[in-house]
């Protein structure tokens, strides 16, 4: 596609409810990363993917935040039993290659806007 | 802890005036320094800086790096209210599981003025 795309663009649940996150990548590129972004700051690095490998989920807050992208291509970042706390905008990025500078040259999906009441 | 700090942390301007944006960084396993910017959607990529002392320029952007003192400047010439925007810097980080990761600052909110 032309850019990464991220699906719903806002979302509003109830505590408790569990919500799933939808990010397509660049098509072509290996990598896929996950980042927060709270309100007057910049996003925050959750977990990110080669190819259909998750190869770090050091950023995902607690078990509640898990992440998958079984087919190497799109990827689902999903919360279990939401919390207010988990209001912010989720961005997906996609890199060419897993490794070198291409790897770290990182194109932004428009995000996810998560409201949790 | 990778920590990356920008300052200042907003910056009003007119139309015309030179801005300079800085960006501190602490990166295990540092690779490479991003800027960004930011409007309504998705941060666009602005540059990637690898080299320290080597100035990358688009426009009326340019940005360079200082390695030794853990340090990068983006300048913006003759501003525009097009300019008008959040500017995200970046550490990348290239090493053990961690590759590819990027750790954000801040941002910076730049306002310019007709």
């Amino acid at each position: 596609g032309a850019g990464v795309s991220q699906s719903p663009r806002y979302k509003v649940t109830k505590r408790g409810q569990d919500v799933a996150l939808r990010c397509d990548p660049i098509s072509g590129h290996v990598s896929l990363y996950w980042y927060r972004q709270a309100l007057g700051q910049g996003p925050e690095f959750l977990t990110y993917f080669n190819y259909e490998a998750q190869q770090d989920k050091s950023g995902l807050p607690n078990d509640r935040f898990s992440a998958e992208r079984p087919e190497g291509s799109i990827s689902t970042l999903t919360i279990q039993r939401t919390e207010q706390r988990d209001s912010a905008m989720y961005r997906c990025a996609s890199s060419l290659a897993a490794y070198g500078l291409a790897a770290l040259e990182q194109y932004f999906g428009p995000g996810t806007r998560l409201t949790v009441t | 802890e990778d920590k990356v700090v920008q300052s200042p942390l907003s910056l009003v301007v007119h139309e015309g005036d030179t801005v300079t944006l800085n960006c501190s960084y602490e990166v295990t396993n540092f690779r490479s320094l991003l800027w960004y910017k930011q409007e309504k959607k998705a941060p666009t990529f602005l540059f990637m800086l690898t080299s320290s002392g080597i100035e990358k320029k688009s426009g009326r952007l340019s940005s360079i790096l200082d390695k030794k003192e853990l340090f990068s400047i983006l300048n913006i010439t003759a501003t525009q209210t097009g300019d008008s925007a959040v500017y995200l810097c970046a550490g990348g980080n290239a090493g053990g599981t961690s590759y590819g990761k990027l750790t954000f600052g801040q941002g910076t909110i730049l306002t310019v003025h007709p």
